[in-house]
């Protein structure tokens, strides 16, 4: 099992433009959660989803909005780029019915900079 | 709101020194607290829960409701220690978590 997948590593995008990240949760998982982690911060929660529908979301705008597939797979757009959105963003996985409350599986990150 | 606030950026320490990672936190309900820690070049992933009250790799922590803190602590610290650490909170049910800005523990040899 690769764990949690996300693509790609690292990207260069302009002002005003679009973005579409990937991730492929861990095996057996069911839960996708993203999270923006700017530099020299802690990781911030975006939005979480389960069974296709968004369950929850943070405090982001609407530029911000996600997917997610029967395979569980989920993809992060952000419209409208702004140099504020350069960020590592990670994706984590869990699984709704595990006893461990908590524990997230996160991928290595997506690294967006945006000039 | 729920909040969570790590005070130091920084903590560099001699190997077999004592740890002590502090985290505080504001939440108006009954908060699940975590740490999780990444290693340099390994993605983050979680050390310890507050509810299982288990020691992992010599790392424990208490929850102390009255002082709102959850710190991490080790009697005696390893070079292998050395990471980044985020204390987190979750928010309402569905594993949301809130993180703290994180520490970076440096063990020196």
């Amino acid at each position: 099992d690769a764990g949690v997948t996300q693509s790609p590593t690292h990207l260069i995008k302009t002002r005003g433009q679009q973005v579409t990240l990937r991730c492929s949760p861990k095996s057996g998982h069911d839960t996708v959660s993203w999270y923006q982690q700017a530099l020299g911060q802690g990781p911030q929660f975006i939005f979480q989803y389960y069974e296709e529908e968004e369950r929850q979301r943070g405090n982001f705008p609407d530029r911000f909005s996600g997917h997610q597939f029967p395979n569980y797979s989920s993809e992060l757009n952000v419209n409208a780029l702004l140099l504020g959105d350069s960020a590592l963003y990670l994706c984590a996985s869990s699984l709704t019915t595990s006893p461990v409350a908590g524990e997230l599986f996160f991928g290595e990150g997506s690294r967006l900079t945006v000039l | 709101a729920q909040r969570v606030t790590q005070p130091e950026k920084l903590l560099s320490v001699f190997k077999g020194a004592p740890v002590e990672l502090k985290c505080n936190y504001s939440y108006s309900g009954s908060p699940e607290l975590f740490w999780y820690v990444q290693y340099s070049r390994q993605r983050l992933q979680l050390l310890l829960r507050h509810i299982s009250r288990e020691s992992i790799k010599g790392f424990t922590a208490d929850l102390n409701k009255g002082e709102t803190s959850f710190h991490l602590k080790k009697p005696f610290a390893q070079e292998e220690d050395s990471a980044m650490y985020y204390c987190a909170l979750i928010r309402n049910a569905g594993n949301m978590l809130t993180f703290g800005g994180g520490t970076r523990l440096m063990v020196k040899p």
